[in-house]
């Protein structure tokens, strides 16, 4: 199995400011990671796929990066609404998908 | 637009069964895989199965594999999960999701609210 591991556990920032969130695989899953991010009481939401595409609907303000084992979502200038927490998925070793722990975005 | 919606969850006891629907609406059910991804209270996101669009491939993840079935009813746009010999470690709230695209690449794009599954004695 794919060990997905994400850092920070939990990031606290202003908004405007950029954050960056870190997705570590535990072997290589080429570019086939997406990130989701998800709000208290409701579903994840697509943000990211293939680690660098934009799902339909989300802001430019999200962008993905990295392949191989190391990737990164980073906001560029957060929105009140982007407080919430993130998880990291893989597809590489289907069917065994996987997902990171979640980091916490929350507001300093 | 895309709507999702789950349905048949409860409270159940360990080794006892239950059946999850999800009602599809906004889009051409038949065109798409469909998912089953479940998060246990206050933890993280697990995949739980996958079916192809026309229900001829099927992929579970390991800890329900041999107790869960996935299903697809396209006449009626709706997707099932049959739960059997539940275990506490099952109590999870059950999303279902829709894949990214047509040969199942599992991304999921849509996502319903969930319905919650606790298993109590």
């Amino acid at each position: 199995e794919i060990v997905l591991t994400q850092s920070p556990a939990t990031l606290s920032l202003s908004p405007g400011e950029r954050a960056t969130l870190s997705c570590r695989a535990s072997q290589s899953v080429s570019s086939h990671l997406a990130w989701y991010q998800q709000k208290p009481g409701q579903a994840p939401r697509l943000l990211i796929y293939d680690a660098s595409n934009r799902a339909t609907g989300i802001p430019a303000r999200f962008s993905g990066s990295g392949s191989g084992t190391d990737f990164t979502l980073t906001i560029s200038s957060l929105e009140p609404e982007d407080f919430a927490v993130y998880y990291c998925q893989q597809r590489s070793d289907w069917p065994r998908i996987t997902f990171g722990q979640g980091t916490r975005l929350e507001i300093k | 637009q895309v709507q999702l919606v789950e349905s048949g969850g409860g409270v159940v006891q360990p080794g006892r069964s239950l059946r999850l629907s999800c009602a599809a609406s906004g889009f051409t059910f038949n065109n798409y895989a469909m998912h089953w991804v479940r998060q246990a209270p206050g933890k993280g996101l697990e995949w739980v199965a996958v079916i192809s669009t026309d229900g001829s491939d099927k992929h579970y993840a390991d800890s329900v594999k041999g107790r869960f079935t996935i299903s697809r009813d396209n006449s009626q746009n709706t997707l099932h999960l049959q739960m059997n010999t539940l275990r506490a470690e099952d109590t999870a709230m059950y999303f279902c999701a829709r894949d990214l695209s047509r040969a199942a690449r599992y991304y999921f794009d849509s996502w319903g609210q969930g319905t919650l599954v606790t298993g109590s004695s």
